[in-house]
């Protein structure tokens, strides 16, 4: 398996809504990254796990807060969003760092509305 | 902080015709990657440099890392529909941490 999974693949959500993304991959990849991107934008990283601890924190808003239960699953839980959060939202693996190990593998991504 | 620009933002070719979109890093890079994402879809990684002056092909596709190990390019030979997209470079700015350059989105007219 080769694949980072991303679901769902579409959310539409109001500002009071508490809503999850979630993330996988068994490629037995040790980090995992949420970036964020907007359109005709390049990805911006937001959070990045290494060996299940939170190694990255990109001073993003606590309105977004990740959490990896284990080493293959990554959730971005969203709770008071603001419409300018509307946007894709990008999860990504790779095996750990250094040179061969740091090749990112992006899923499809989730399509967040923020109405 | 570090910048990671691309040039240029859009180009538009005729099928057949050539293209090359160039980054530059305003620091220097151990690594450099290049990504295309398609319309609507996610980054897929195309290659890594690590070598001054490396060059690689991946058939039509070629790329180079500058000697100083602040630039880098792609040059597509004789476009296809297909490689319409946006090539992103990607420079390592700490451990773990990628800075995607501002991308080249590529329109291939037939």
């Amino acid at each position: 398996d080769t694949e980072v999974t991303q679901t769902p693949k579409h959310l539409v959500m109001g500002m009071t809504n508490k809503k999850s993304l979630k993330c996988e991959q068994h490629m037995g990849h040790r980090a995992m990254y949420w970036y964020k991107q907007k359109a005709k934008k390049p990805p911006e990283l937001m959070f990045v796990y290494s060996y299940e601890k939170l190694s990255i924190n990109e001073s993003v808003p606590s309105r977004f807060s990740p959490e990896c239960p284990n080493s293959s699953l990554l959730n971005l839980h969203l709770h008071a969003l603001q419409p300018e959060d509307s946007a894709l939202y990008l999860c990504a693996s790779s095996q750990d760092w250094g040179e061969e190990a740091n090749v990112l593998t992006f899923g499809a991504g989730s399509r967040l509305t923020v109405l | 902080g570090q910048q990671v620009m691309q040039i240029p933002q859009y180009q538009h070719v005729q099928e057949g015709e050539d293209f090359t979109t160039y980054c530059n890093s305003s620091t220097t890079l151990s690594n450099i990657q290049w990504y295309k994402q398609r319309p609507g879809g996610h980054p897929v990684f195309l290659i890594q440099l690590v070598k001054s002056g490396e060059v690689k092909k991946q058939k039509r596709l070629t790329f180079q890392f500058g000697e100083a190990k602040k630039n880098s390019s792609l040059h597509i030979t004789a476009t296809q529909t297909t490689d319409v997209g946006t090539y992103f470079c990607a420079g390592p700015s700490g451990t773990y941490k990628y800075i995607f350059g501002t991308g080249t989105r590529l329109k291939v007219l037939a």
